[in-house]
């Protein structure tokens, strides 16, 4: 058992709409990252936040936006949904310590129709 | 810019058999290096690590990887599978210096026949 919790584990969204999905880290644990998993492709890093701040950002565009709070929870937030982000969102918590491993929640299945 | 290849997308093996499966990475820094896995319609679970010291790691059920800098390699290896090893192992990457950012490879899925 890792700790960490996504919600909702599935969801059906229009193309066009909003999308908050949620994660609780694991207890201790400061930092925060989210992983986009398309079907059948590893898993790909969108951003990560530590200490409520974004430290880290891969290659998705602004409309893919985060929070993270003071409990250290996050949600992430997609605007405009096209049909190609229909994927699974993993959420991972770590310590900021560099020789330590992340803990992924189950995702959430997002769907784009 | 890191990336990680993992060079088999499917590994077919029967029950009871050795198996390989194989990752490369590229990186002009010195890196962690992480191998995970995932069952079906779930998240991702750690299945073993090298952060420093010995080059062979270890897993609890079996599995071992063995980091080799000279080749850039970290292949994961179990002498003996199980119907229930049946999974999508992923490779990934971190660079030791910054943040914790994982680069994974594209995944291998492992067929483990009866």
């Amino acid at each position: 058992e890792t700790g960490v919790t996504q919600s909702p584990t599935h969801l059906i969204k229009t193309r066009g709409q909003q999308v908050t999905l949620r994660c609780s880290s694991q207890s201790g644990h400061n930092t925060v990252s989210w992983y986009q998993q398309a079907l059948g492709q590893g898993p790909q890093f969108i951003f990560q936040y530590y200490r409520e701040e974004e430290n880290g950002r891969g290659n998705f565009p602004p409309r893919f936006s985060g929070l993270q709070f003071p409990n250290y929870s996050s949600e992430l937030n997609v605007n405009a949904l096209e049909l190609d982000d229909s994927a699974l969102y993993l959420c991972a918590s770590s310590t900021a310590r560099q020789n330590t491993e992340a803990f992924f929640g189950q995702g959430t299945r997002l769907t784009v129709v | 810019a890191q990336s990680v290849t993992q060079l088999d997308s499917q590994v077919p093996v029967f029950e009871e058999a050795p198996v390989e499966l194989r990752c490369n990475y590229s990186s002009s820094v010195s890196v962690y290096l992480f191998w995970y896995v995932q069952y079906p319609n779930q998240g991702l679970q750690l299945l073993l690590k090298y952060l420093s010291g010995s080059t062979l790691v270890e897993s609890i059920n079996g599995f071992e990887a063995e980091f080799n800098k000279s080749q850039t390699s970290f292949h994961l290896r179990k002498p003996s599978v199980h119907i229930s090893d049946t999974a999508e192992y992923f490779c990934a990457v971190r660079r030791m210096e910054y943040g914790n950012k994982l680069v994974f490879g594209a995944g291998t899925i492992l067929r483990v026949k009866s």
